[in-house]
């Protein structure tokens, strides 16, 4: 098993369709991370759960809702996106939130706003 | 408002050159510094983290580290054309910090 685990990779969706995206660790870390990646900007952190708690919410547009079950599942909920929001979805964790131990990624889900 | 300046690059060297990749960060009171690889299409892969001032060697990579200056780079000997790929620096400044990346810069080695 990889550490870090994304479906799906890749994704095309409407305006109005509603989806979610999927990340599983295996690492055992107690902290999730969803982070934007768009073409010619630095990785954009949208949400941090620790212990399955949102800690952060980084200005992030309602139409991405994030869920964490539990210290190893991370949810992203979308629905209603805009063509802007078409990116590459990674998701990454660590030991502790905040901690200066590394973050690990997964290979991310690359989502098309049709 | 903390910022991580990469060089936009790309960068281009030729195999079995040195490769030197630099990245600048505004807060004095960062504590600690990553190096990650970027293949095309992948996720970003840790490849060096360094947290003292002075360098750290790895194989063929080396950290460098100057806190007074506010910068990090890394080396990267003997370069491969498999070492082709975008290198993102990132900075944690400390306890409650986020992690914070820079744009990153592609690098290509010619065969």
């Amino acid at each position: 098993e990889t550490g870090v685990t994304q479906t799906p990779r890749h994704l095309v969706m409407g305006m109005t369709n509603k989806k979610s995206l999927k990340c599983e660790q295996h690492l055992g870390h107690n902290a999730m991370y969803w982070y934007k990646q768009s073409a010619k900007k630095p990785l954009e952190l949208m949400f941090v759960y620790s212990l399955e708690e949102r800690v952060e919410n980084n200005s992030v547009p309602s139409r991405f809702s994030p869920e964490c079950p539990n210290s190893s599942h991370l949810f992203l909920h979308l629905h209603t996106l805009q063509p802007e929001d078409s990116a590459l979805y990674l998701c990454a964790s660590s030991q502790e939130r905040y901690t200066n131990q590394p973050q690990h990624f997964g290979d991310g889900t690359r989502l098309s706003i049709l | 408002q903390k910022e991580v300046e990469q060089n936009s690059g790309p960068l281009s060297v030729p195999e079995g050159a040195i490769a030197s990749l630099n990245c600048t960060y505004s807060d004095r009171g960062s504590q600690s510094f990553f190096w990650y690889r970027q293949y095309s299409g992948k996720s970003p892969e840790l490849i060096m983290f360094i947290y003292s001032n002075g360098d750290k060697e790895d194989g063929r990579f080396t950290a460098q580290l100057n806190k007074a200056s506010q910068y990090v780079s890394l080396l990267i000997r003997d370069s491969q054309p498999s070492d082709s790929a975008t290198y993102l620096c990132a900075v944690h400044t400390g306890a409650n910090s986020k992690l914070t990346f820079g744009k990153g810069i592609t690098l290509s080695v010619r065969p």
